[in-house]
């Protein structure tokens, strides 16, 4: 069955550290996108993606870099872990402009971050 | 720039009773929007409950219906009878059909309670 899996569900940090969050879909879709969820604002777009390689930044792209190494996995690094970074992370996938669905996106589980 | 607003949730509701969210548009950018509600439950990712592409146009998933009014720029999600299973955070969404999914502008959710 076709998905989108984020890992680690949740994960804790201290400021200043590494964090990497990772997601792999099996849906085909050659788009794939980072958003933040917080109390009180609609998902956000942190930075996305059209296909292996690529990436395009998003409406909320400080503090964070992304990278794309195949159709199927998308990264997000956080190098320098501030607390105003704590968050709900999700990514998503979807088709391509022009394909049936193009803009109907499909979303993983979610990550939880911590920034201590 | 594009936005949407929905009702501030939480939202408690009893169980057989009938639910409104309210949802709010303005889509200065794209002359012809999709309309979205995806839910959230608990522990799991954003999934489509219901999109509309023309406008007038009513949309139905689960019990659930919308109608995409362009007139009061409106996309009310309604169900009649909730269930204590229909306890999940609801997001209306606005899409552009000529660009992919990067352009999905969505609300702040509202999160429904429904209890036994």
């Amino acid at each position: 069955e076709a998905a989108v899996t984020q890992s680690p569900r949740n994960k804790v940090t201290v400021t200043g550290g590494n964090v990497t969050l990772s997601c792999r879909q099996t849906n085909s879709h050659n788009y794939m996108y980072w958003y933040r969820q917080d109390t009180g604002h609609g998902l956000r777009l942190i930075h996305y993606s059209y296909g292996a390689g690529n990436l395009q930044i998003g409406d909320v792209p400080d503090g964070y870099k992304a990278t794309r190494t195949t159709q199927e996995d998308f990264f997000l690094l956080l190098e320098l872990a501030s607390p105003s970074q704590t968050s709900l992370y999700f990514c998503a996938s979807s088709g391509s402009p022009g394909q049936p669905s193009q803009n109907t996106l499909y979303f993983g589980a979610g990550t939880r971050l911590s920034v201590l | 720039g594009d936005s949407v607003t929905q009702t501030e949730g939480p939202v408690t509701v009893s169980e057989s009773e009938s639910l409104i969210i309210n949802c709010t548009y303005s889509a200065t950018s794209i002359a012809y929007p999709n309309l979205f509600w995806y839910v959230r439950y608990p522990g799991e990712g954003l999934q489509l409950l219901l999109k509309v592409i023309t406008a007038g146009q009513k949309g139905s998933s689960r019990g659930f219906e919308a109608t995409y009014n362009k007139e009061t720029t409106s996309f009310h999600l309604q169900k009649a009878s909730v269930q204590e299973s229909d306890s999940a955070v609801y997001y209306c969404a606005l899409g552009d059909p000529l660009t992919g999914g990067y352009k999905v502008v969505f609300g702040s959710g509202t999160r429904l309670l429904v209890s036994p």
